[in-house]
């Protein structure tokens, strides 16, 4: 069952934060975050495995509670550069099979 | 530089010839993976391969077949293609060094299928 991404949409101006949620029906082991710019590929920012363990990467950082099923990307003084699509993808049975949010558009502001 | 290629970028085919899709990395990554993207669905994950010679499927694998031959190479074979294999197709490799892990995407396919 596909993830539930929260919002779908925000409009930052630069310097804000934000942070975007992603949630899952099943339990899960590990959990993806990408960033995907228009007419482009997506890029990986991060995983996060079964423990709960917080991520930082630059000023974009991501905690996963795995009792809850949750995890949710922080994207702290934001800039121009972050604008684009932000998808999680979860995986119950290891790493590798994973399952994608349908995206939660942002745009960052001058 | 550390690259994963696609061919071809754009194809236009017709239902029911057989195409391929080919996907190549040049990182030693024991991990690829094919997606697809399509309006309102998001990506989905159609198979990955965790090894030479060891595949198995995601969310949409029916329609679709891969084969992992050699570690850099990972191609999408569709045997019989129909419109609603119509999409943007991403092909990925991954690796897990000193806990840390990293992914890269090529840059996408487009193909239409009439």
């Amino acid at each position: 069952q596909q993830p539930v991404q929260s919002p779908q949409a925000v409009i930052l101006r630069e310097g804000e934060d934000a942070v975007i949620n992603c949630s899952s029906s099943k339990a899960l082991y590990s959990v993806h975050w990408y960033r995907q710019k228009h007419g482009e590929a997506p890029v990986f920012l991060m995983i996060l495995l079964k423990g709960g363990e917080q991520k930082g990467h630059e000023k974009i950082s991501a905690s996963f509670n795995e009792k809850k099923q949750q995890s949710s990307l922080y994207l702290t003084a934001s800039q121009l550069s972050y604008s684009g699509t932000y998808f999680c993808g979860t995986a119950s049975g290891g790493y590798q099979k994973v399952t994608f949010g349908t995206g939660t558009k942002l745009q960052v502001i001058p | 530089e550390a690259q994963v290629t696609q061919n071809p970028r754009y194809l236009i085919t017709v239902t029911g010839k057989k195409l391929t899709v080919t996907c190549s990395q040049n990182m030693n990554h024991e991990y690829m993976s094919w997606y697809r993207q399509d309006p309102g669905l998001g990506l989905r994950q159609i198979y990955y391969s965790m090894n030479v010679e060891v595949t198995d499927k995601g969310d949409v694998p029916e329609g679709y077949k891969v084969s992992r031959k050699e570690k850099r190479n990972f191609p999408l074979i569709l045997e019989s293609p129909s419109p609603n294999q119509t999409s943007l197709y991403f092909c990925a490799s991954s690796f897990w060094r000193d806990r840390s892990y990293e992914q890269y995407f090529g840059p996408g396919t487009r193909l239409t299928v009439t």
